[in-house]
């Protein structure tokens, strides 16, 4: 099926640090998104990808969208605080009613 | 001025109740969501209406009900709540299935049934 498989599941960083995590897939998608969710608020949109090879930034956010169509990657720069969370993978379901499906999330913790 | 708007934030109930929560979005989107995280932060779609029409149910139990009386608000009902209903139930919004602009998420319903 269209599941999305995150990795790290979870982070321990330092302040400063660069963070990498990924995100896999055994089907092809041709959206990537990439959410992150903090303690008791819903997911919040990061970066959108829709053209495979893509690479698009948000501040020190970077992510890609894998030249395979079954993967995607983010990186944060220089990481501070406030980059705590959870961050999710997505990519709208290819058939049928149209849904977005979510990998299972990197839990960023940062030591200051 | 929130985007997507969640009622109540938080839900405590005895099991075998019946209750609801509302959500109604400002953004002028067609397609509105329903989705359940659970305790280990997985995010899985219940339903989801676009203009008021069920386009997706992903077989979820009966005694979950939404309903869309029109396109800016879904709200949730469930009857006899069990123990495993407990998680935070998150009400989402998108234009054009979310295709391209991704989704608008509200901030969540913490349910717990003891």
């Amino acid at each position: 099926g269209q599941q999305l498989n995150q990795s790290p599941q979870s982070m321990f960083i330092q302040e400063g640090e660069d963070v990498s995590m990924n995100c896999t897939s055994s089907s092809i998608f041709n959206t990537w998104l990439w959410y992150k969710q903090e303690p008791g608020e819903g997911p919040v949109l990061l970066i959108a990808l829709y053209k495979a090879g893509e690479l698009t930034s948000n501040g020190r956010l970077t992510a890609q969208f894998g030249i395979t169509r079954k993967d995607s990657f983010l990186n944060i720069s220089a990481s501070i605080p406030s980059d705590v969370g959870i961050y999710f993978c997505a990519g709208p379901r290819i058939q049928g009613a149209q849904k977005l499906v979510f990998g299972q999330g990197t839990r960023l913790t940062i030591n200051p | 001025d929130t985007a997507v708007s969640q009622t109540p934030k938080y839900l405590v109930t005895q099991m075998g109740n019946d209750k609801s929560i509302k959500c109604e979005q400002n953004l002028g989107h067609d397609t509105m969501y329903w989705y359940k995280q659970d305790s280990k932060k997985f995010l899985k779609i219940m339903f989801s209406y676009n203009n008021k029409e069920l386009i997706i149910n992903e077989t979820v139990p009966n005694r979950f009900s939404p309903k869309s009386p029109d396109k800016a608000h879904l709200n949730l009902h469930i009857n006899s709540l069990e123990l495993g209903d407990s998680a935070v139930y998150f009400c989402a919004s998108s234009h054009d299935g979310g295709r391209n602009y991704g989704y608008t998420f509200g901030s969540g319903t913490r349910l717990t049934v003891v």
